[in-house]
């Protein structure tokens, strides 16, 4: 069965640098959601997008954008790049917002910040 | 706001061991829980799921129960493998913001041979 495909799977960065992840859902999902995961720790959600359109909001800095696609594939834009951003970040889908609606989590890009 | 406890880790066990490992949660309203597993390098995997209380959710031999009156959903497997090997994370997910999970720090599970 087909999963949620991230892009890139490792990525290296230089402080004050800007990267752009990119999350292709489950075909069929129109919702996408973005965690971050520092070392050790456990995923916080940044935000979620539902049929193109931010839904939630979470800890996501001010220095993060992302937005959702007509394809409904994602993208996070992080710029300023600092050393606590290092960490995995992961995308997850799932077909509408209707609870019960089970999301699926990509493999995480891993994100090392110099 | 909603939160996530679960038990620390690391929790070592030998092969066919029993294994429990303790969540309890604080939300408004009726969320639905999960249990995901990570293994070493790997994404989050859903291992299963109750959406309201007394569901038993179970998967691969692990088991685990929604009781709202202690709120809790602690995970059980009767005879763990090396394979089980894993962090296993306790989540919520609230019904009015579906997907904005809150998780639990996670537990780290070894199984030794």
């Amino acid at each position: 069965a087909a999963g949620v495909i991230q892009s890139p799977r490792h990525l290296i960065k230089e402080k004050r640098e800007t990267a752009t992840l990119k999350c292709y859902p489950i075909p069929r999902h129109d919702t996408v959601y973005w965690y971050q995961q520092g070392p050790g720790q456990d995923p916080q959600f940044l935000i979620s997008f539902y049929e193109k359109m931010q839904s939630d909001k979470g800890s996501i800095p001010d220095r993060f954008s992302a937005q959702q696609f007509s394809d409904y594939h994602s993208e996070l834009n992080m710029s300023s790049l600092e050393l606590g951003d290092s960490a995995l970040y992961f995308c997850a889908s799932s077909l509408s917002r209707t609870s019960g609606r089970v999301p699926f989590f990509g493999p995480g890009t891993r994100l090392t910040v110099l | 706001g909603n939160s996530v406890t679960q038990m620390e880790g690391p929790v070592t066990l030998s092969e066919e061991a029993f294994l429990t490992i303790n969540c309890t949660y604080t939300a408004t309203g009726y969320p639905s829980l999960f249990w995901y597993v990570q293994y070493p390098g790997e994404g989050l995997q859903l291992l299963l799921k109750a959406t309201k209380a007394d569901d038993k959710g179970s998967n691969k031999g692990f088991e685990a129960t929604y009781r709202k009156e202690t709120t809790s959903f602690h995970l059980e497997k009767g005879s763990v493998q090396v394979s089980d090997s894993a962090v296993y994370f306790c989540a919520l997910s609230p019904t009015d913001s579906w997907g904005k999970f809150q998780f639990g720090a996670g537990t780290q599970v070894v199984v030794t041979p």
